[in-house]
């Protein structure tokens, strides 16, 4: 089946670690998104790229990173920078503007 | 800069009621505008979009109008179900190229039996 798929859904992790999160479409999208949703705040943009090799930063980029080698995976890196990493994490393609395939998210917990 | 505000929820409804969830936008183009849902433990979906003003989305029973006067893009559905119930966000993406979609704050919609 085509679709969006991030892991791990559930994520723990320590203070002062990386992590990545994983994510992967076999939709043939070219544009790829990382939002955070957070409770009362709605979606945020993270990073977005709109072709392999290139990204741009969203609104909140500051502790993490990204990478775009492949078409098909888009992979998060939430470093030790990033002050308050909690939250859940959504990853998205799409082909035309605006209408944007979601995959089911990651949630990350910092102990 | 461009923004999407929604009613503050949690909209509590029994089934069969009306619903409404207002939407505004502030954007310095003309955006595209969309409504997304987000079922318990999931992603979004897309709900309906409408491009142009005067055009009206609708999908499984919502609907809802891009007004360009008002600026809004109000969410309506006549006789909601349980299965309705869901995080619903409005969101704009300007028609230009390199631009991302623009959420806003979201709205808990419960009805119940």
């Amino acid at each position: 089946d085509g679709g969006i798929t991030q892991s791990p859904k559930y994520l723990f992790r320590k203070e002062g670690q990386n992590v990545t999160l994983s994510c992967e479409q076999n939709l043939n999208h070219d544009a790829m998104y990382w939002y955070r949703q957070d409770p009362g705040q709605g979606l945020r943009l993270i990073y977005y790229s709109q072709i392999v090799n290139d990204f741009q930063k969203g609104d909140i980029a500051e502790g993490y990173s990204v990478s775009r080698e492949k078409k098909e995976s888009f992979p998060l890196t939430v470093t030790s920078a990033q002050k308050n990493p909690t939250a859940f994490y959504l990853c998205a393609s799409s082909m035309s503007a605006g209408e944007l395939f979601f995959g089911e998210g990651s949630r990350l917990t910092v102990l | 800069g461009d923004s999407v505000t929604q009613m503050e929820g949690p909209v509590t409804l029994s089934e069969e009621a009306f619903l409404t969830i207002n939407c505004t936008y502030t954007a310095t183009g003309y955006p595209s505008l969309f409504w997304y849902v987000q079922y318990p433990g999931e992603g979004l979906q897309l709900l309906l979009k409408a491009t142009k003003a005067d055009d009206k989305g609708s999908n499984k029973g919502f609907e809802a109008t891009y007004r360009k006067e008002t600026t809004s893009f109000h969410l309506e559905k006549g006789s909601v179900q349980v299965s309705d119930s869901a995080v619903y966000f409005c969101a704009l993406i300007l028609n230009q190229a390199g631009t991302a979609l623009i959420f806003g704050k979201g709205t808990t919609l419960s009805v119940s039996s």
